[in-house]
């Protein structure tokens, strides 16, 4: 695997609460995502950043919240969780090259 | 809009025989088009990819064929093994930043 951590990587919340999920990576490359991915939708882009302080956003990116204070950590905040936000939630990778790397990915259950 | 879609939602193969899993997509403007493979409980993970200047890229027991024509993409595997049985998603470079699209998935098992 890709020098990908997430964390936590399972989490049960309740409506109403934030959540802050956390990306960390090694391999020091300059692009990193957040997906969610949910039956019959695949994998949708919430927000991407391209360095340090640098985000956009993605697809589905309502509701979701994003920092990038150092290259490393990519971290995602659901600032008043919903249980439409129920899903596994994947970070990702990009360095010299168009492909993507994963992490393991948190499965998120908002109550 | 833009999407990514897979032909097939299932598929399911015998030990030993090749799969195809087509993808089509209907960006013409996309110019670079990926592979993954899903495992349960895991991230996708990297199989191959082309660029739209290419119709054809092998790997090790994997090709990924591209008619820009029909604007269809394949990934045929050989010698299918039960390690294979996995979701695999197609997906297509989409804006910025290196954005990928993704398709629904196609869930491969592999029969003994």
């Amino acid at each position: 695997d890709a020098g990908i951590t997430q964390s936590p990587r399972h989490k049960v919340t309740e409506t109403g609460t934030p959540v802050t999920l956390r990306c960390h990576q090694t391999e020091n490359h300059r692009y990193m995502y957040w997906y969610r991915q949910d039956p019959g939708h695949g994998l949708r882009l919430i927000h991407y950043s391209y360095g340090v302080k640098d985000t956009d956003k993605g697809e589905v990116s309502d509701g979701y919240s994003v920092s990038r204070s150092k290259t490393e950590d990519f971290l995602l905040t659901l600032e008043s969780a919903t249980s439409s936000q129920t899903s596994v939630y994947f970070c990702a990778i990009s360095g010299g090259g168009n492909e993507q790397f994963f992490g393991p990915g948190t499965r998120l259950t908002v109550l | 809009g833009e999407s990514v879609g897979l032909h097939l939602p299932t598929l399911s193969v015998q030990e030993g025989d090749n799969s195809i899993i087509n993808c089509a997509y209907s960006n013409s403007a996309s110019d670079y088009f990926i592979w993954y493979k899903q495992e349960s409980g895991k991230g996708p993970q990297f199989i191959i990819d082309i660029r739209s200047n290419m119709d054809k890229r092998q790997g090790q027991r994997v090709t990924v064929l591209l008619n820009k024509t029909v604007k269809h993409l394949s990934l045929q595997i050989a010698a299918t093994q039960p390690g294979d049985s996995a979701v695999y998603f197609c997906a297509e470079k989409s804006g910025s930043a290196r954005q990928l699209t993704f398709g629904s998935g196609t869930q491969l098992t592999v029969l003994p």
